[in-house]
């Protein structure tokens, strides 16, 4: 078992550029999320995804948009990359929403 | 808005040494809290899951505690080790949502 894979792991783009970032689960949870990491903050919730159908926004879901593509995928995208949206991204799933999460190893993105 | 709060931000102690790490929330509506373990470049590792309704619960030399009435959590780690040495995160879930305190850096000298 991958357990949750994300795709990529860094990325650099210019203000206004557009981009996708993947998120893959292999464990048959139900539930998917995207969070924000930012220096010396937690985690901010920016989608999640409950059950395959259903997408709602988190904390901070302003500048972005998210697909439940299937099951297994969730994906996040970027649609005019801004310098505010420069941090680390990580995905993770979860078997119900209020069972024990478990994280991809994030990507680093930087907007500039 | 439920806000959650971890004191120290960094924290430095011989190996071998028992240590307490804090979390406290505002709001005591929680559905349960959960501890996760960061380390440096990677993504986060759960480590103890705590419902509404439990005072506590322990893996290894991992124990965590739960007051809800008084907004409060604790992670005590026992015979620390070197590779303990991490970042230390707690969160609570409210209306579906995880909400995270910033965490606190532990270094585990040896």
């Amino acid at each position: 078992n991958a357990g949750v894979t994300q795709t990529p792991k860094f990325q650099v783009l210019k203000t206004g550029q557009s981009m996708t970032l993947q998120c893959a689960q292999d464990m048959n949870h139900n539930s998917m999320y995207w969070y924000r990491q930012d220096p010396g903050m937690g985690l901010r919730l920016i989608y999640y995804s409950a059950s395959e159908g259903t997408t709602d926004k988190g904390e901070v879901p302003n500048g972005y948009n998210v697909s439940r593509l299937n099951k297994r995928e969730f994906s996040l995208r970027l649609e005019s990359a801004a310098p505010s949206q420069t941090s680390v991204y990580f995905c993770a799933s979860s078997l119900t929403t209020s069972s024990e999460q478990f994280f991809g190893p994030g990507t680093r993105l930087t907007v500039l | 808005k439920q806000e959650v709060t971890q004191i120290p931000a960094a924290l430095s102690v011989p190996e071998g040494e028992n240590l307490v790490l804090n979390c406290s929330f505002t709001d005591s509506a929680i559905y349960n809290l959960q501890w996760f373990r960061q380390d440096p470049g990677k993504g986060l590792t759960s480590l103890l899951l705590i419902q509404s309704s439990q005072r506590e619960q322990t893996s290894g030399r991992l124990n965590a505690s739960l007051d809800k009435s008084s907004g409060r959590s604790t992670l005590y780690i026992a015979a620390s080790q070197p590779g303990d040495s991490a970042t230390y995160l707690c969160a609570v879930e409210s209306n579906y949502q995880l909400i995270w305190g910033a965490g606190t850096k532990l270094i585990i000298k040896p």
